[in-house]
């Protein structure tokens, strides 16, 4: 069964980037889905960040595609996420998982708790 | 504000029937593109409940239902059991966003 995990700090500065690591394993990111970044503000719902193709094909939320650039490392079976000049509004539960334009996101990572202070 | 609009909250008696509705736009269900629900309980990932308008996963009770008619969605949940207390999500993909979309979840308690 596929899985995900997500890796990175859990405490980030304002103003700095956060940077996010999630690696799928019992499978291949070089596979005919998305993988995407989704993030769950404490008591908030959920909003999509961006996915990324193993091909490195981008599409990313309009309302944050200019402070996101993701990545793909399909050598390591990665997928990566940095978000640039971060405020509080940006602290979060991120979570990667797996997806297609016509399929619902299936596969989730736990998430982890990014925390913007300084 | 999410684009696809969910009432916050939504509570039933066990045994009742509870209805969650997701309204969005000619650029997202009204586009045909396909609805998904999710349930989330405390502290968990969300897990798909409902996928493609109508379709349950293996393992998902048949008290669980969904349906869509022109630019909204519906999840409907009979029978209510207090394990269902959680919070619910529609999603959907948006072609004027060029991009994934969910409701702002609703809450499901269970009196």
């Amino acid at each position: 069964q596929l899985q995900l995990q997500e890796s990175g700090p859990g405490l980030v500065k304002p103003s700095e980037t956060l940077s996010l690591t999630c690696t799928v394993s019992d499978g291949s990111i070089s596979s005919d889905h998305y993988w995407a970044w989704i993030r769950q503000p404490p008591g908030k719902g959920l909003e999509w960040i961006g996915s990324i193709f193993y091909t490195g094909s981008t599409v990313y939320n309009p309302s944050l595609k200019s402070r996101v650039i993701m990545s793909v490392d399909t050598s390591k079976n990665q997928f990566s996420l940095n978000l640039s000049s971060v405020t509080a509004a940006d602290t979060a539960v991120y979570s990667c998982a797996r997806c297609a334009i016509f399929s619902p996101f299936d596969y989730w990572g736990r998430g982890t708790l990014v925390t913007v202070s300084s | 504000q999410s684009v696809l609009t969910q009432p916050p909250s939504v509570s039933g008696a066990p045994g009742q029937r509870v209805t969650i509705s997701c309204t969005g736009s000619s650029s997202n269900i009204g586009a045909n593109y396909d609805v998904h629900w999710y349930q989330q309980l405390p502290g968990t990932a969300p897990k798909v409940l409902i996928y493609g308008n109508i379709n349950r996963p293996s393992g998902v009770p048949d008290r669980f239902s969904g349906s869509r008619s022109g630019t909204s969605a519906s999840l409907a949940i009979t029978g209510l059991q207090a394990e269902d207390e959680a919070d619910f999500y529609c999603q959907s993909y948006d072609r004027s966003l060029r991009g994934w979309v969910f409701g702002g979840g609703t809450k499901l308690t269970v009196l």
